[in-house]
């Protein structure tokens, strides 16, 4: 089956930082991909959704200057956190779909916890 | 504003009993409905999707409905077991961004705990 994997699984970092996230697809090439942020007892939200080579498309209220994400390759999206705060502490899930905008398909990753000091 | 609601959001059951989760939508103009099981600090895996043309789905011990009309879901799970402890979460397909891709909106969840 379509595997998609994240790096780091856990990370914590001091206020000010910035943290990179990677979502990878394994065994298929990921038209679009998707980040997802799930606070404490909260649905997941959708942050962004991005096409390989093209610019993501951010949710209302998710800050694209602060939620940094490339989609530079087929198998391959980062989401980099800068100058990360407390608040920005949450489960950050990525998933990819095979076809294009099709959300049906996504694949989901196995998150990355954020915990900002 | 599309917006999912499950209920209850927490349930405790003892292993062998037959149990329903339920799920509400405000705008029933979805393209289809999922349902996922999320384990604690994990993804998420896909249980059944039902697409709106569609009444329900059955897979194994699962069976989820659809009334679209009404904006409900339901999730059935027979038999359960101390493995089904889990968060379900339901999930609708509304609108459409740029591009043509449809995104999910997803519930709270229900943490679901099967007592041996």
């Amino acid at each position: 089956g379509a595997v998609v994997s994240q790096h780091p699984s856990w990370v914590i970092c001091k206020s000010g930082t910035s943290v990179k996230i990677e979502c990878r697809s394994l065994d298929f090439q990921a038209t679009t991909m998707f980040w997802y942020r799930q606070f404490p007892k909260q649905s997941l939200m959708l942050m962004a959704t991005s096409n390989e080579g093209s610019k993501a498309t951010y949710e209302q209220g998710v800050e694209k200057d602060k939620f940094l994400i490339n989609h530079a390759s087929l198998t391959l999206s980062t989401l980099t956190v800068t100058s990360a705060h407390p608040e920005d502490s949450s489960f950050y899930i990525c998933s990819a779909s095979p076809l294009a905008g099709v959300t049906d398909t996504q694949y989901f990753g196995p998150g990355t916890r954020l915990t900002v000091l | 504003k599309q917006e999912v609601t499950q209920i209850p959001a927490a349930l405790s059951v003892p292993e062998g009993e037959n149990l329903v989760l339920n799920c509400s939508f405000t705008d029933s103009a979805i393209y289809n409905l999922q349902w996922f099981r999320q384990d604690p600090g994990k993804g998420l895996t896909s249980l059944l999707l039902i697409q709106s043309s569609q009444r329900e789905q059955t897979s194994g011990r699962l069976n989820a409905s659809l009334d679209k009309s009404s904006g409900r879901s339901t999730l059935y799970i027979a038999a359960s077991q101390p493995g089904d402890s889990a968060t379900y979460l339901c999930a609708v397909r509304a609108g459409r961004l740029q591009g043509g891709s449809e995104k999910l909106v997803f519930g709270k969840g229900t943490k679901l705990t099967v007592n041996p």
